[in-house]
């Protein structure tokens, strides 16, 4: 079964950091690209950011350019965002999301549960 | 960067309507849409890939067209199950972008 299990995820003072991640299992992980997507409370959607398959090339909101880091490790299957100089409009459900091809043009066909991040 | 528009905001219906939501890109994005549906307190879940192709294990009452800068998600006969938010999402360039989604609800 294709599964994304993200953790990480808690209270923070406004200016900290947290480290989440994502597990990834059931389909061959270094050949999607990845993406994180968080959603305020009552708000929609956000894309927040994206990496290739191999890592290489990385991609980032306005909001969170210079703040935030996406990385993964191929050998563990696991996907990870870096939250730093965190903000109370960070403050969301951060999903992580399988796109649907090697690329980012089709979509994210499988998404984690989400973990949240609070800042105040 | 491109910013998409959804309309309507909500929509009020009886199971057995059509219903129809549409998305319009601020630039062309030629087919590069997804449309997703979302539950409260649920992870979304991808219904159309490529401005029309159904994922699998979609219901074929779900269909999308359009391309360019505008785009429709249909529900040919709402049922009960679909009473949810739904967001299109262009997938043309970084960065990615949703729209503000649509709540469909009972009427």
């Amino acid at each position: 079964e294709v599964q994304l299990l993200e953790s990480g995820g808690g209270l923070v003072q406004p200016g900290g950091s947290l480290r989440l991640s994502c597990a990834a299992s059931g389909f061959v992980f270094s050949s999607y690209a990845m993406s994180w997507v968080r959603q305020a409370p009552g708000k929609g959607l956000e894309w927040v950011s994206a990496i290739n398959g191999r890592g290489g090339s990385t991609y980032y909101a306005d909001s969170v350019k210079g703040r935030f880091t996406i990385s993964r490790d191929n050998s563990k299957n696991t996907l990870y965002l870096q939250l730093n100089s965190l903000r109370a409009e960070d403050t969301a459900v951060y999903y992580c999301a399988k796109e649907y091809s090697s690329s980012s043009h089709y979509g994210m066909d499988v998404w984690g549960q989400g973990t949240t991040v609070t800042v105040s | 960067d491109i910013q998409m528009t959804q309309a309507p905001s909500s929509v009020s219906a009886s199971v057995g309507d059509r219903v129809t939501i549409t998305c319009r890109a601020s630039q062309g994005i030629s087919t590069w849409l997804a449309w997703y549906q979302q539950k409260p307190g649920k992870a979304p879940k991808l219904l159309i890939y490529a401005a029309s192709s159904l994922q699998s294990g979609v219901p074929s009452r779900f269909s999308g067209s359009g391309s360019g800068t505008d785009f429709t998600l249909t529900i040919s006969s709402l049922q009960p199950e679909d009473f949810a938010t739904y967001y299109c999402q262009q997938a043309n360039t970084f960065p990615l972008s949703f729209g503000g989604g649509t709540k469909v609800e009972i009427k």
